[in-house]
């Protein structure tokens, strides 16, 4: 079975800093990669997603995201964040390769903390 | 374009009893999928449904049910309520299955008393 891990929980970074959030995943097929973000009592809105081709991704708000099969890897980066991408990001790899088992199998979250 | 949009979105109810989430998806989706996200468990696949017809289960007991109608709309239903159900309840909609081209909700909050 498929699994996601998130290996951090809190991460806290100044506005205008770099982020990188982490995620590892395993799959024996070819994954289908996604992030999505959540605000607090919100639902889950998609970032970004990788299928195919292009390893490196690029999403709204800023965000991109490279997959690394060597290293079973889809880390989230933005080069500068702002207060309002304080919530909880959330890597998910989806199954379905075969017709009729689409899901989504979700990393346990990062929760990102902005200071001023 | 309207979202996905999901009925009652706080819901209080008491161990025993049964309840019954309502989900609306983009007009024209007519792929349905339902997650429960926990602080203990995290999110967690509930079912999916397409053309009401229900395609895959997640790892939840039978107390745990849903339906799809005939106009993409569609409910699930808990019954005989425990404490351990008190979660984030979210409906996701796409065109057609699809491992993950999802549009979520903003979920149905139950808390269980």
């Amino acid at each position: 079975a498929q699994s996601v891990t998130q290996p951090d929980i809190h991460i806290t970074v100044s506005e205008g800093a770099s982020l990188e959030l982490r995620c590892n995943y395993s799959y024996g097929a070819t994954p289908y990669l996604f992030w999505y973000v959540q605000s607090p009592g919100q639902g889950l809105q998609l970032l970004l997603k990788y299928f195919s081709g292009d390893t490196l991704v690029q999403g709204i708000k800023g965000f991109e995201a490279e997959f690394k099969r060597s290293q079973s890897s889809f880390n989230l980066r933005k080069p500068s964040v702002h207060w309002s991408d304080a919530a909880e990001y959330f890597c998910a790899v989806g199954e379905g390769s075969n017709f009729g088992n689409e899901k989504l199998t979700f990393g346990t979250g990062t929760r990102l903390t902005i200071i001023p | 374009k309207a979202g996905v949009t999901q009925t009652p979105r706080y819901l209080i109810k008491t161990r025993g009893q049964q309840v019954t989430l309502s989900c609306s998806p983009i007009s024209g989706h007519r792929s349905v999928s339902w997650y429960q996200q926990t602080p203990g468990q995290g999110l967690q696949f509930l079912f999916e449904y397409f053309s009401e017809t229900q395609r895959n289960k997640g790892n939840f007991p039978g107390r745990f049910s849903g339906r799809q109608f005939s106009n993409s709309r569609s409910e699930m239903n808990v019954s005989t309520l425990e404490l351990g159900d008190s979660a984030l309840y979210l409906c996701a909609s796409s065109p057609k299955p699809s491992p993950g081209g999802y549009t979520f909700g903003s979920g149905t909050r139950l808390t269980v008393v």
